[in-house]
């Protein structure tokens, strides 16, 4: 079945780095489009970023623009998250999500149908 | 940025009711909308698609409606497992845009 397995939250600074890992499984990953959302302690959801199935194009939210970075490796399966210059208002439960149509990420998006469990962030002093 | 406007943002029914949950897009959004049942400590779980279809696998007494601007996410015939979180999404532009969300408590 289509699995998505996130890695690499912790406990981190403000101003430092963190990179997450998320590994595909079940699927040909190399074909979809793939988000990050993260969810802050008791609130919503907020989408973060979106990489298109080949890696050529990326969108982000103005929260996180300039800061965080959205990497692939398809020969992986595997999607990654570069944070950095990191803030408390970071602090959250990151989701790697697969879009729901094959091809996507680039120009459109058919939003995400399979989650992975997340992954928590804190960034605190 | 498209906002959605979510309501209302607390409900509590009681088994058998209908519940229904409404979205308001600023702008106009075709049928660019989902909706995802959270429970607490998990991932959500994709229930509706492009406004109206049901995901399979999704007990039919979900259903959701509208065009445009104005979404409804309905529950037929509530039941005690259906006590979450919904939230509403918005894939017709980037960036991707959710509804604040609405929690459905049991009475």
């Amino acid at each position: 079945q289509v699995q998505l397995v996130e890695s690499g939250g912790g406990v981190v600074q403000p101003g430092k780095s963190l990179r997450l890992s998320c590994a595909g499984s079940g699927f040909t990953f190399r074909n979809y489009g793939m988000h990050w959302v993260r969810q802050a302690p008791g609130q919503g959801l907020e989408w973060v970023t979106v990489i298109s199935y080949d890696g050529d194009k990326k969108w982000y939210a103005d929260a996180v623009k300039g800061r965080f970075t959205i990497s692939r490796d398809n020969s992986k399966n595997t999607l990654y998250l570069q944070m950095n210059r990191l803030r408390a208002e970071d602090t959250a439960v990151y989701y790697c999500a697969k879009d729901s149509r094959s091809g996507s990420g680039g120009s459109y998006s058919y939003g995400m149908d399979v989650w992975g469990q997340g992954t928590t962030v804190t960034v605190s002093s | 940025d498209t906002t959605l406007t979510q309501s209302p943002a607390f409900m509590s029914a009681t088994p058998g009711d209908i519940v229904t949950i409404s979205c308001k897009a600023s702008q106009g959004i075709d049928d660019d909308v989902n909706w995802y049942q959270q429970k607490p400590g998990e991932a959500p779980v994709f229930i509706i698609e492009e406004a109206t279809t049901l995901v399979p696998g999704v007990p039919p007494r979900f259903s959701g409606s509208g065009y445009g601007t104005e979404f409804t996410l309905t529950i037929h015939n509530m039941e005690s497992e259906d006590a979450a979180f919904y939230f509403c999404l918005q894939h017709d532009k980037f960036p991707l845009t959710f509804g604040q969300g609405t929690k459905l408590e049991i009475k």
